[in-house]
């Protein structure tokens, strides 16, 4: 089945503790994305990729990492978690090549919550 | 960098009506702009999308139009349906095949009461 995994669903952790949250793909899709979803400001986005090895800056990347060093995987790393990056975390991935190059399927999301 | 700009936050309908929300963005250079529906407790997911070379796209029920001089885009959904309540949110990009930066809306929280 074609599908965007991310794990872990749900974590709860303390500030300064460094995490990640992985995010895979089978669908061999070039390109890759990082959302944050919060009430009352709708998705953000913090990094996304385009290919192995490139990566850039969204709109919220402040306070977090990334890594694209195979097609189908692409952490997203909080290396010191503070309370305002809890969050609803979505990956997401999209062919990058022809006419449905730009549709972005999303991952089930990863409920974050830092104390 | 893009901004966009979703109206109405909140939108009520009784079932069978018509249902309209509007967006506007900032950047001229963007050129795609989906819309994704989001239902409770799950993963947003595409409806249509319009790309700058075109005015207006229907699919079934929902179409989307585009206005470039003014840089607004709506999503149009005719004889609503229960099913269709859910979390709407548009976006832009400048993806013109070399970036996939997406800015999105803020969501419209779509109500259709039976």
């Amino acid at each position: 089945e074609a599908q965007v995994t991310q794990n872990p669903r749900y974590l709860i952790t303390v500030t300064g503790k460094k995490l990640t949250v992985t995010c895979s793909q089978n669908m061999n899709h070039e390109y890759m994305s990082w959302y944050r979803q919060d009430p009352g400001l709708g998705l953000r986005q913090i990094y996304y990729s385009m290919n192995v090895e490139v990566t850039d800056k969204g709109d919220v990347p402040e306070g977090y990492k990334v890594s694209r060093k195979e097609k189908r995987n692409f952490p997203l790393i909080l290396e010191s978690p503070s309370p305002n990056q809890t969050s609803l975390y979505f990956c997401a991935s999209s062919p990058g090549t022809g006419l449905l190059s730009y549709e972005q399927y999303f991952g089930p999301g990863t409920r974050l919550t830092v104390t | 960098g893009e901004n966009v700009e979703q109206h109405p936050s909140t939108l009520s309908v009784q079932e069978g009506d018509s249902a309209v929300i509007k967006c506007t963005y900032s950047d001229s250079a963007s050129n795609y702009f989906p819309w994704y529906k989001q239902e409770l407790g799950k993963r947003p997911q595409l409806i249509i999308d319009i790309r700058s070379n075109v005015g207006e796209k229907k699919d079934q029920r929902i179409a989307v139009t585009l206005n470039k001089t003014a840089k607004h885009f709506s999503l149009h959904i005719t004889e609503t349906q229960p099913e269709d309540s859910a979390v709407y949110f548009c976006a832009a990009s400048p993806s013109g095949g070399s970036n996939y930066k997406l800015t999105f809306g803020k969501g419209t929280l779509l109500t259709v009461n039976p």
